[in-house]
């Protein structure tokens, strides 16, 4: 069975810098997807960004990049230019391309933006 | 992405009693997701919902316990029975994006059970 580790319980960042969330999974497949969901207080789970792991490229959505590290099996979130509304939990998540869809979420990581 | 409402969005509940709770998508999906999030936890997934079949459960969830109803495309409930305080969590449907390797939540149900 696939695990998602993320080892970092919190996180803080002061407005317009720049953190780096970590995540690290295990699994025997070779075609998988991984994703960073973000989960305000509002507790609504908002995809922040995706990776297929047959793409060596790393995933941006504007401020926000992955650092997919495949042989290490690794999967970080780089924010830039921290914003206050990037408060939040944040979920690392896995999904087996060949799968009915299970997501496999990660611990979480709760994010505190500092003005 | 679909938009997907749930209702009710929280609910105060005795133990022993039931509740279910709608999922409701703007658009057809084959597939619907039920998880469950405990206070302070990450996501598990309960079952996967396909529209004319039973309802896939993952290890730890019972039928008996969670029973799901998928009558059309684009709605799908969850029971949640006999309820304890264990029961407690934030309940959330999801479905896959077009992609078919995303997948979207609803608003989250957050259920406490007295």
């Amino acid at each position: 069975a696939q695990t998602v580790t993320q080892s970092q319980p919190e996180m803080s960042v002061q407005e317009a810098e720049t953190v780096t969330l970590s995540c690290t999974y295990d699994t025997s497949e070779s075609d998988y997807y991984l994703f960073w969901y973000k989960q305000p207080p509002s507790r609504q789970m908002i995809l922040v960004i995706r990776q297929e792991a047959y793409k060596q490229q790393n995933a941006t959505e504007n401020r926000f990049s992955v650092n997919f590290q495949k042989a290490a099996k690794s999967f970080s979130l780089k924010i830039s230019d921290s914003q206050l509304g990037d408060a939040a939990m944040y979920f690392c998540a896995y999904r087996s391309a060949g799968s009915y869809g299970k997501l496999t979420f990660g611990q979480g990581t709760i994010l505190t933006v500092h003005p | 992405s679909a938009v997907i409402s749930q209702k009710p969005s929280r609910d105060i509940c005795q133990r022993g009693t039931s509740l279910t709770i709608q999922c409701q998508v703007d658009s057809q999906v084959t597939m619907m997701f039920w998880y469950r999030q405990q206070p302070g936890q990450s996501l598990t997934l309960i079952a996967t919902a396909n529209q004319g079949s039973e309802a896939t459960y993952e290890s730890g969830f019972v039928i008996d316990k969670f029973p799901i109803s998928r009558p059309n495309l684009t709605f799908s409930t969850l029971t949640v029975s006999n309820m304890s305080p264990e029961d407690s969590s934030i309940y959330l449907c999801s479905v896959e994006g077009f992609s078919g390797s995303e997948q979207f939540f609803g608003p989250g149900t957050r259920l406490t059970v007295l």
